[in-house]
């Protein structure tokens, strides 16, 4: 089963902050994404990576910047927080491009931007 | 999203009854997931299909690609079956989700 952790699972900052939430897959994905959850959207892509070092904007990037560090990580940065960022974060990976392409979740993270 | 377009948004089901949830694409998918969010919020797979018919005990979903739509059948729904459904579709690399179904089930 493949893993995929998230941290910090609970963050409170204030309008300006700078946050940055963290996630590990220990499976050797080559795909890693992250996506936010509100009321009423589903989830919502903001950015992926398909590789060390790679990065692909997703449909809702404005605000957020990430970056693939290893084959493993993948972090996800607000450098100026605001309270419309208030959600629910998701990290997942995925083997896309083999026979194997299903996508496995972190637990989340819920970010409340005060 | 945009793309995807889930429904019902809501439903209601009694203890060892069924129904099918549906996935509408408006554009070509290569393939499509299906998750569950459960109580705790954690999304679990369900399937993963690139055509045709899957089943795991009593689910059950269709993709039909050239129609640009996908099934999820639960049959004699359980308590714990309650939670949202999600579907999310891929294209290009990418997956887009649908905006979940809320299922409860009812004893």
């Amino acid at each position: 089963e493949a893993a995929v952790t998230q941290s910090p699972r609970n963050k409170v900052t204030v309008t300006g902050g700078n946050v940055t939430l963290s996630c590990r897959q220990t499976n050797s994905h080559n795909y890693m994404y992250w996506y936010r959850q509100d009321t009423g959207h589903g989830l919502r892509l903001i950015h992926y990576s398909y590789g060390a070092g790679n990065l692909q904007i997703g449909d809702v990037p404005d605000g957020y910047k990430a970056t693939r560090t290893t084959q493993e990580d993948f972090f996800l940065l607000l450098e100026l927080a605001s309270p419309s960022q208030t959600s629910l974060y998701f990290c997942a990976s995925s083997d896309a491009g083999t026979s194997a392409e299903t996508l496995y979740f972190g637990s989340g993270t819920r970010l409340t931007v005060l | 999203g945009d793309q995807v377009e889930q429904s019902p948004s809501a439903l209601s089901l009694h203890e060892g009854t069924g129904s099918a949830l549906r996935c509408n694409f408006t554009t070509t998918m290569r393939a499509v997931q299906w998750f569950q969010q459960n109580s705790r919020g954690s999304l679990i797979n369900l399937f993963y299909l690139a055509s045709g018919t899957k089943e795991n005990g009593r689910l059950k979903s269709t993709f039909n690609s050239k129609e640009s739509y996908s099934t999820l059948h639960i049959r004699d729904a359980q308590l714990e079956d309650s939670g949202t459904y999600f579907c999310a579709a891929e294209a290009a690399g990418k997956l887009t989700f649908g905006d979940g179904t809320v299922l409860t089930v009812k004893p």
